[in-house]
């Protein structure tokens, strides 16, 4: 049982095109993050968001966190082929200091 | 690239054996994280290291074992490999204590591969 479900799963689009990214729990997690990978790579973090409701922007990417700090998601305007990958999120909790790592989505962008 | 370093880059070997997947952290960063990331799995928090003290740890079996150096570099022990075993290891590095805050970013290596045959 994965303690992060991500949806979708996989995710083929244009370019050009706006897409989201679920990623839920039924757990409160005190931060999340959001990283892409590459293959043959490790994952790299986009971001960080530690409030309920916080929301963060870059560059064509918009980050939510959920008031009840649950679940997140993330958006992305105009989608480039360089914006495929494999993009995970993960959520850290206070409580044992355990980090988990969603189910992850695997976005392609076809130019 | 990220500053981390790890080795082998692959690692081919048979059931019931044991072997040692070493990492380097950036330079400075005195946290070292390990995962396992497999097909059916996902991508698994397995245990971090803090300046050569255990800090953390998550889904790591009795099987597999972990330490810190003085230097810093750290090293993954798994023994007893069974099939299932046959994953990407990423080590991954922090400044601080905690690597999932804002301030404080987790930086991951390339990965050793090891394939249990």
């Amino acid at each position: 049982t994965q303690l992060l479900e991500q949806s979708p799963q996989f995710l083929s689009i244009q370019e050009g095109e706006n897409l989201t990214v679920y990623c839920n729990s039924s757990s409160v997690f005190s931060s999340l993050q959001w990283y892409r990978q590459e293959p043959g790579e490790g994952p790299v973090l986009l971001v960080t968001v530690v409030t309920g409701g916080e929301v963060k922007k870059l560059k064509r990417l918009t980050f939510q966190f959920g008031d009840a700090r649950k679940d997140s998601s993330l958006h992305i305007t105009a989608a480039q082929p360089g914006d495929t990958g494999l993009y995970l999120c993960a959520g850290f909790t206070n409580t044992g200091n355990q980090f988990y790592f969603g189910t992850g989505t695997s976005l392609t962008v076809i130019p | 690239d990220s500053g981390v370093t790890q080795t082998p880059k692959h690692l081919i070997t048979a059931t019931g054996q044991r072997v040692t997947l070493r990492c380097s952290p950036r330079s400075g960063d005195l946290s070292v994280y390990w995962y396992q990331q497999s097909l059916d799995q996902g991508l698994q928090f397995l245990i971090q290291y803090y300046n050569g003290e255990e800090r953390a740890k998550g889904n790591i079996l009795e099987r597999f074992s972990a330490q810190q150096f003085p230097d810093l570099h750290s090293e993954l022990n798994l023994s007893s490999l069974e099939l299932g075993d046959s994953a990407l290891y990423f080590c991954a590095s922090s400044v601080g204590i905690s690597g999932f805050s804002s301030y404080n970013e987790q930086f991951f290596g390339p990965g050793t591969r090891l394939t249990v045959l």
